[in-house]
């Protein structure tokens, strides 16, 4: 079962220092959404992929985070100059290309914990 | 999207029926019901999803009130490893906004 993998599935991090993470989606799934997780939350929606495109990014926090997909496979999603708030679970999720947009169920990475110091 | 309002938390035995409740009174006609639950340090994992009709799943069945204004999803023989957060989400599942969750705890 080749589910939402995301690397690295932990980062510990000084404040001001840049972070990439990895998501790759189902395969064959060609939407894709990053969402943050602080403690005690749900999930905060942030940004999201359909094949490259990136088709809504209000919700990233700042102008520090930015999200790509070049290929429309992998995605990266990037924090510059990180601060001790960005300190959260940032989870990955992907959809299946077919069925109407508001009838699908979403597969989510493990995420990738992000500390910073 | 939909405010939904859930308890906080809950608890169940071991063996029994779950039946967490939710409140969407701002859903809209065409607004799906989501439940999404999330184990300690994993990604939040579907459960079930409806529009008008009850639906079962090998997981769980998922009731919504004819008025639309309210579910319960129900687990018919939790065990420990129900224990999680569930999430219910009203809305479009193009941006599921999700909310705090009801903690449902499964005691031996």
């Amino acid at each position: 079962d080749t589910g939402v993998s995301q690397d690295p599935r932990h980062k510990i991090t000084k404040r001001g220092q840049n972070v990439t993470f990895r998501c790759d989606p189902i395969s064959e799934h060609n939407r894709l959404y990053w969402y943050r997780q602080t403690l005690g939350q749900g999930p905060e929606f942030l940004t999201y992929f359909q094949n490259e495109a990136q088709l809504e990014k209000s919700r990233l926090l700042s102008d520090r985070f930015s999200a790509e997909r070049p290929k429309g496979s992998f995605s990266t999603l990037e924090i510059q100059r990180t601060e001790q708030g960005d300190s959260a679970m940032y989870l990955c999720a992907s959809r299946s290309a077919y069925g109407s947009l508001t009838n699908e169920k979403l597969f989510f990475g493990s995420g990738t914990q992000l500390s910073v110091l | 999207d939909a405010k939904t309002t859930q308890p906080p938390s809950m608890d169940c035995a071991e063996g029994r029926a779950a039946n967490l409740p939710c409140n969407h009174s701002t859903i809209s006609g065409n607004e799906y019901v989501y439940w999404y639950r999330q184990i300690h340090s994993q990604g939040p994992q579907y459960i079930i999803h409806g529009l008008k009709n009850n639906e079962t799943n090998e997981m769980a069945s998922l009731i919504i009130t004819e008025d639309r204004k309210s579910s319960t999803l129900i687990l018919p023989h939790a065990t420990l490893r129900d224990t999680a957060v569930y999430y219910c989400i009203g809305g479009s599942n193009y941006k599921l906004t999700f909310g705090k969750g009801t903690l449902l705890t499964v005691n031996p």
